[in-house]
C-alpha cells in the first residue's frame, strides 16, 4: 500500500526565486492538503485540493498557489519567495471529506 | 478563531512509567480529535483519533476526550525511549478540510 510521497526532500533558494513541490497522495485517496510547518511550531494549513480544485484556503498569500491532477497528484508553487518561507511543507492525504488525513515525509524549504 | 494549547514542555518520563500529555481546546463544536507522533526532522504520524466522550485505548496508546471541559489527553502506557517525540493534537475547523493544531509537546523518556 503506497503512502504518501513528497519531492524533493530538501531544497535550498534564494530570496525572489519560485519553487514547486510535488505530492502524490496515499493508494485510494482523493484528496491532498498543504500545510507549512515552522520551527517548533503545528503545521499551518496552506489549502486543500479535490477534483482538480482548490477547496479551501488558509491563510496565506496569492503567492502561495496550488495544482491537483487527474491522477489526484498536486503541486504547490510559491513565488517570490522570502526569508519567512523557510519551513517544512507538508503534504497530506485523506479520501473525499474525511477528516483523517496521513502525511507524506514533506519537504524542507530553506530560503538564502 | 479556533485554538488548540499544549504545553510544549519537554515533559521528562522515565522508562516504564504513564506519560500524560494534554491539550485543550476553544470550539465547542468540534466533534473529532486527533494525536499525530512527530520524531525530530520527520512529519507528523497520525496515531490516535477519539470522537466520543470518555477513553479509547489502543494498544498502549488511551485518548481521552472531556467535550465538557473541552479538553482531550493522550496516555502512554510502559512509555520506551522509541516514544520520545513531540506529540501534537488536532481538530477540524470550520469546514472540516483543515486541521488546527496545537503547537504539540515534546515527550523525552528517559532509560
Amino acid at each position: 500500500d503506497a503512502g504518501v510521497t513528497q519531492s524533493p526532500t530538501h531544497l535550498i533558494k534564494t530570496r525572489g526565486q519560485q519553487v514547486t513541490l510535488r505530492c502524490s497522495p496515499k493508494s485510494g485517496h482523493d484528496t491532498v492538503s498543504w500545510y507549512q510547518q515552522a520551527l517548533g511550531q503545528g503545521p499551518q494549513f496552506i489549502f486543500q485540493y479535490y477534483e482538480e480544485e482548490e477547496r479551501q484556503r488558509g491563510n496565506f498569500p496569492d503567492r502561495f498557489s496550488g495544482h491537483q491532477f487527474p491522477n489526484y497528484s498536486s503541486e504547490l508553487n510559491v513565488n517570490a519567495l522570502l526569508l519567512g518561507d523557510s519551513a517544512l511543507y507538508l503534504c497530506a492525504s485523506s479520501l473525499g471529506g474525511s477528516e483523517t488525513q496521513y502525511f507524506g515525509p514533506g519537504t524542507r524549504l530553506l530560503v538564502l | 478563531q479556533k485554538e488548540v494549547e499544549q504545553n510544549s514542555g519537554p515533559l521528562s518520563v522515565p522508562e516504564g512509567a504513564i506519560a500524560s500529555l494534554n491539550c485543550t481546546y476553544s470550539d465547542r463544536v468540534s466533534q473529532s480529535f486527533f494525536w499525530y507522533r512527530q520524531y525530530s526532522g520527520k512529519s507528523p504520524e497520525l496515531i490516535m483519533s477519539i470522537y466520543s466522550n470518555g477513553d479509547k485505548e489502543d494498544g498502549r496508546f488511551t485518548a481521552q476526550l472531556n467535550k465538557a471541559s473541552q479538553y482531550v489527553s493522550l496516555l502512554i502506557r510502559d512509555s520506551q525511549p522509541s516514544d520520545s517525540a513531540t506529540y501534537l493534537c488536532a481538530f477540524p475547523g470550520d469546514s472540516n478540510y483543515q486541521l488546527i493544531w496545537g503547537a504539540g509537546t515534546k515527550l523525552i523518556i528517559k532509560p
